[in-house]
């Protein structure tokens, strides 16, 4: 069964600060790992997908890389904003399930000014 | 403008009464799928279809059930809803990169 977990579950940071979000899973086996951002209430924003073939994937002032073999993978946030206060989730997509898709519990971002 | 939209946002309804949420998306979109989220266990997939007619259980489909009859629509039915089903609901397509795109949300609570 594909386990998702995120480390740290919440994260307080001052404005300007480079910080890390990390995403792991139980089995290897996926097609591609998919980051979101969720604002209090509100729906799920992709921020990046990698495939499984890839190792990173870049946009604006987020990397998002994957370790398929070790299970992880990172979302790494450069000078961080107080727009950036949110919950970031990871999804990976189970290969060989269909469309199956299995969420982290997220990471919750507060930036601070 | 793609759009994934859900109806209704909001609803308060009591156990055992059939409810309807419908999704619809304009992106002409193959995959549609339900989600739930709840506080401490994330969100958790309940069904999906890769095309009309063609539907699939996710990890929670117990006490739902789906329907595709058109490609843009995939409504969301709790026969007979009960208090554990409150929750945030999310409906969601996938785009011809293979991201996920979600709607809004609809919030249920069941009394």
């Amino acid at each position: 069964k594909q386990e998702v977990t995120q480390i740290p579950a919440a994260l307080s940071v001052p404005e300007g600060e480079n910080l890390v979000l990390n995403c792991s899973f139980t089995d290897s086996a996926i097609y591609n790992l998919q980051w979101f951002r969720q604002d209090p209430g509100k729906g799920l924003t992709s921020l990046l997908l990698i495939q499984s073939s890839q190792r990173e994937q870049t946009s604006g002032r987020l990397n998002a890389s994957l370790d398929k073999s070790s299970g992880r993978s990172t979302l790494y946030i450069a000078a961080s904003q107080p727009g950036d206060s949110a919950t970031y989730l990871c999804a990976v997509r189970r290969a060989n399930y269909g469309q199956n898709f299995v969420f982290g519990p997220g990471t919750r971002l507060s930036v601070l000014p | 403008e793609a759009q994934v939209t859900q109806n209704p946002r909001y609803l308060i309804t009591v156990t055992g009464k059939k409810l309807t949420v419908t999704c619809s998306q304009n992106m002409n979109h193959e995959y549609m799928s339900w989600y739930r989220q709840d506080p401490g266990l994330g969100l958790r997939q309940i069904y999906y279809s890769m095309n009309v007619e063609v539907t699939d259980k996710g990890d929670v489909p117990e006490g739902y059930k789906v329907s595709r009859k058109e490609k843009r629509n995939f409504p969301l039915i709790l026969e007979s809803p009960s208090p554990n089903q409150t929750s945030l609901y999310f409906c969601a397509t996938i785009t011809g990169t293979h991201e996920q795109y979600f709607g809004p949300g609809t919030r249920l609570t069941v009394t």
